[in-house]
């Protein structure tokens, strides 16, 4: 059972402009929400991370927007650069333990 | 090392080979993640250990897999009779324990795994 789902697969956009991503996930049971980034060869890394105490949290030009009664939460890249070009995983875990489950994944391109 | 080593970078088998995967984790980190990536793909979540607790192996796809972790440090993935699906990037991470830490997992740059 797909317990995270992200949207879009994959995002073109121009630098300057904004990066949106969008996760919905099933289980209330989880807690902690963070986003990874990946870039060709290399592990995914933590990105952002956000908790249900708070409907927004804000780092540099990446902002996660949280709606805990539609159980969605996004990615906003503000100012898009050519070195955000990425891939980009949302995750969520439960309160119980630290095991994620990911996100399908959204392939970011930015055009300079 | 400063990060999360794994070995090898790539591994290229026959099917119906064994093929074992290793990771050393951040030293102090008690929490060790095998996940699988393939082309393209998300990341499927394979096993957990967490200390001495028993590991969560609820993602393991078949009997083939198997992994365990020495002395709560190196782990070792193993796949039996490999077969063609199991290409794949094979992903290790560790973290802090989660009550007292961020719950930031640190991934290593995996393992590609070619099954010809």
């Amino acid at each position: 059972q797909q317990q995270v789902k992200q949207s879009p697969q994959s995002l073109i956009v121009q630098k300057g402009g904004i990066s949106i991503i969008n996760c919905a996930y099933e289980n209330t049971a989880f807690d902690y929400f963070p986003w990874y980034q990946q870039f060709p060869g290399k592990g995914p890394a933590l990105l952002i991370a956000i908790r249900p105490d708070v409907s927004e949290k804000k780092e540099g030009r990446f902002t996660i927007s949280f709606n805990k009664s539609a159980k969605q939460f996004s990615l906003h890249i503000m100012d898009s650069q050519p070195g955000d070009s990425a891939t980009y995983f949302c995750a969520a875990s439960k309160a119980s333990g630290s095991r994620l489950t990911f996100g399908e994944g959204t392939q970011l391109t930015v055009n300079p | 090392g400063a990060g999360v080593s794994q070995s090898p970078s790539n591994k290229v088998t026959e099917k119906g080979k064994d093929v074992e995967l290793r990771c050393d984790p951040i030293s102090g980190h008690t929490a060790l993640y095998w996940y699988r990536q393939s082309l393209g793909q998300g990341l499927e979540f394979l096993i957990y250990f967490q200390g001495n607790s028993a590991p969560d192996k609820s993602g393991l796809p078949s009997d083939r897999f198997s992994a365990e972790r020495t002395g709560g440090s190196v782990s070792t993935l193993t796949i039996q009779r490999t077969q063609q699906e199991d290409s794949a990037v094979y992903l290790c991470a560790s973290s802090l324990n989660r009550d007292r830490g961020t719950g930031e997992l640190f991934f290593g740059e995996g393992s590609r795994l070619t099954v010809l």
